[in-house]
């Protein structure tokens, strides 16, 4: 059972749009919740995480929408740049020894 | 400050053949986790050590191990390589209770 599910597969913004991600998850054990990114042969990257305490959380041109209820977050990028063009995975935790991957978003940011 | 450092970063191996892959952590985190990257499967969970005990295992067979040194640096061993362990195994360290998990470059491990 996949433990956290992440959509859309791949993604297509022009430069200076948003780009949005979604995951929901299953689990109300998880408690917290980042996001990486990854670029071709390096490994993922810590970009923004959030705690279920606060629904919103805002980092540069980087945010998290969190509904508890809903068991949904999303990540969105303002102002998308090329620069920006990555995958990125969201990821849920309950105890920090063992993260659940969303399957990932493959952006593509057009200039 | 130096990152996560895996050491092979590419590996070819033989069908049948055990493969070990080293991680060193970022200086001061006692927590090493590892996982495996497919293009099929995504990001998975394999183990994670702590003070050179393993704390919490994924759901691989058991020719998936692994182990922590006193200096928290960590290796995992492959058995019995079949073709389907061909992926990018990524370790991730992390100080004690701290959230923030970093991941280092990644092993890519082909299997022939």
């Amino acid at each position: 059972q996949q433990q956290v599910k992440q959509s859309p597969q791949s993604l297509i913004v022009q430069k200076g749009g948003i780009s949005i991600i979604n995951c929901a998850y299953e689990n109300t054990a998880f408690d917290y919740f980042p996001w990486y990114q990854q670029f071709p042969g390096k490994g993922p990257a810590l970009l923004i995480a959030i705690r279920p305490d606060v629904s919103e959380k805002k980092e540069g041109r980087f945010t998290i929408s969190f509904n508890k209820s809903a068991k949904q977050f999303s990540l969105h990028i303002m102002d998308s740049q090329p620069g920006d063009s990555a995958t990125y995975f969201c990821a849920a935790t309950g105890n920090f020894n063992k993260f659940y991957f969303g399957s990932g978003t493959k952006l593509n940011v057009k200039p | 400050k130096a990152g996560v450092t895996q050491t092979p970063r590419y590996l070819i191996k033989t069908r049948g053949q055990q493969v070990t892959l080293s991680c060193s952590p970022i200086s001061g985190h006692r927590s090493v986790s590892w996982y495996q990257q497919t293009p099929g499967q995504g990001l998975q969970f394999l183990f994670e050590y702590f003070s050179e005990t393993q704390r919490n295992k994924g759901n691989f067979p058991g020719r998936f191990s692994g182990r922590q040194f006193s200096n928290s640096r960590s290796e995992m061993n492959v058995s019995t390589l079949e073709l389907g362990d061909s992926a990018l195994y990524l370790c991730a360290s992390r100080r004690a209770g701290n959230t923030e998990a970093f991941f280092g470059q990644g092993t890519r491990l082909t299997v022939v």
